[in-house]
């Protein structure tokens, strides 16, 4: 089983959409937890810390399940500038973090 | 403020050949990371390093990668021989602290393609 597993869509959506990725990590010793984005030939960039009692920042909302290893984010009224590759990240060796492989998103007019 | 910077930013190079990435994380910042992202594996860390001390160098494939940091405010990752298998773009990241909800910065990253 792959340490951080993530559907790897794409998925298609209009804009306004509301569109949900799922990640399952293996390692319940796992620490820490974070969605990156990563537009297309550019670096990952933080898009925001997942805790455990969840967050929201903006159009955006995380959430995280520890007995069930699962992480999620949720993204609200999309828009065409969402566009892009959300990768789960989970941190359960000290300072290095464990990368999902992404989700793409491709939002249309 | 400067972010982290790699160089080269493309490399072609033929099968055999001595490859050398740099990167220089951004000030202040006392983790460097070295990870590599192709369409196959996704991204993977394959060395890190806290204060210039490599911590972790589990995933560097083979003995044909080596790493150094011999100062704060530079890095290197080799390859020596390079394979064509080791095309893949290859990223550097710096973080201020060892905090675990710290972000990461990462470079550009450098385009490597063997022939």
């Amino acid at each position: 089983r792959k340490e951080v597993e993530q559907d790897p869509g794409p998925f298609n959506v209009p804009e306004g959409a509301t569109v949900a990725f799922n990640c399952t990590y293996s390692n319940s010793a796992s620490q820490s937890f974070f969605w990156y984005r990563q537009d297309c030939r550019k670096e990952p960039k933080l898009l925001m810390s997942v805790y455990s009692s969840g967050n929201e920042d903006g159009r955006f909302t995380a959430q995280l399940n520890r007995a069930s290893q699962y992480i999620s984010l949720l993204i609200r009224d999309s828009k065409l500038s969402d566009s892009a590759t959300y990768l789960c990240v989970v941190n359960f060796k000290g300072t290095a973090l464990i990368f999902g492989k992404g989700t793409t998103l491709s939002v249309s007019s | 403020d400067a972010g982290v910077i790699q160089s080269p930013r493309h490399e072609v190079t033929e099968m055999g050949q001595e490859v050398t990435l740099r990167c220089k994380p951004i000030s202040g910042h006392n983790s460097l990371f070295w990870y590599r992202q192709t369409m196959m594996r996704g991204l993977e860390l394959l060395i890190y390093f806290n204060n210039n001390v490599p911590i972790d160098d589990s995933g560097m494939p083979e003995d044909r990668f080596s790493a150094k940091m011999p100062n704060a405010s530079f890095s290197t990752l080799k390859i020596q021989p390079s394979e064509p298998r080791d095309s893949a773009v290859y990223f550097c990241a710096s973080r201020p602290t060892s905090d675990l909800y710290n972000e990461q910065f990462f470079g550009p990253g450098t385009r490597l393609t063997v022939l």
